[in-house]
């Protein structure tokens, strides 16, 4: 079936440091692949997304590019901040399916 | 702010009570979904709506019984729960049920005594 990986939490990190999150994925058709956010008391929100291969999603100053080959889609940012501390979840859904398929979740500490 | 709202934010109930949980979607979405968030746990797709229709239960027990009267209403009604039922219940809604994109609820924090 299909399923997603993301790498164990938590992470903290200090601030100002290079982030990686990583996500795999096996999927039975094509994927597009998202990571959402989830905020301290909030629900989930789609911080990007790719629909193919070699496709990189951004925003916010995050990045993720969906690598086939590895069936991979890391995220990463080159400098956090304490106000990204949250839950990264990492998901896909298959084109003409109407599931999305998350990840565990990571959750995010940014030190000042 | 989504566009979708969650009531209540909070709710303890004992094993015996009857509640229900509501979300409405103010974006004009067709398809709303009910997902259960527990702790160490990938989140769990339970019921997916389209067009009013109920298009995907995933093997929720009857417990749980979910009733959407118009594309902008979503309810879970609950009755004889379990401690273990305690979780965060998350509401979306996107524009069709295979859109890329869905829209989150704040959720509701439901602790079963």
């Amino acid at each position: 079936g299909d399923s997603v990986t993301q790498m164990e939490g938590p992470v903290t990190l200090s601030e100002e440091a290079f982030l990686t999150i990583n996500c795999t994925y096996t999927a039975t058709g094509y994927p597009s692949l998202f990571w959402y956010v989830q905020y301290p008391g909030e629900g989930l929100q789609l911080l990007l997304k790719a629909t193919k291969a070699d496709d990189k999603g951004s925003n916010k100053g995050f990045e993720a590019t969906y690598r086939k080959e590895t069936t991979s889609f890391h995220l990463e940012k080159g400098s956090v901040q304490v106000s990204d501390s949250a839950v990264y979840f990492c998901a896909l859904i298959i084109q003409g399916a109407q599931k999305l398929v998350f990840g565990q979740g990571t959750r995010l500490t940014i030190n000042p | 702010e989504t566009g979708v709202t969650q009531t209540p934010r909070h709710l303890v109930m004992g094993m015996t009570n009857k509640k229900s949980l509501k979300c409405e979607q103010h974006l004009g979405h067709n398809a709303m979904y009910w997902y259960k968030q527990s702790a160490k746990k990938p989140l769990e797709l339970m019921f997916v709506y389209n067009f009013k229709e109920q298009t995907e239960n995933n093997s929720v027990p009857s417990r749980f019984s979910p009733e959407c009267p118009n594309s902008s209403h979503l309810f879970l009604h609950l009755h004889t729960l379990q401690p273990e039922d305690s979780a965060l219940y998350l509401c979306a809604s996107s524009q069709e049920v295979d859109a890329h994109e869905q829209f989150f609820g704040p959720g509701t924090r439901l602790t079963v005594l």
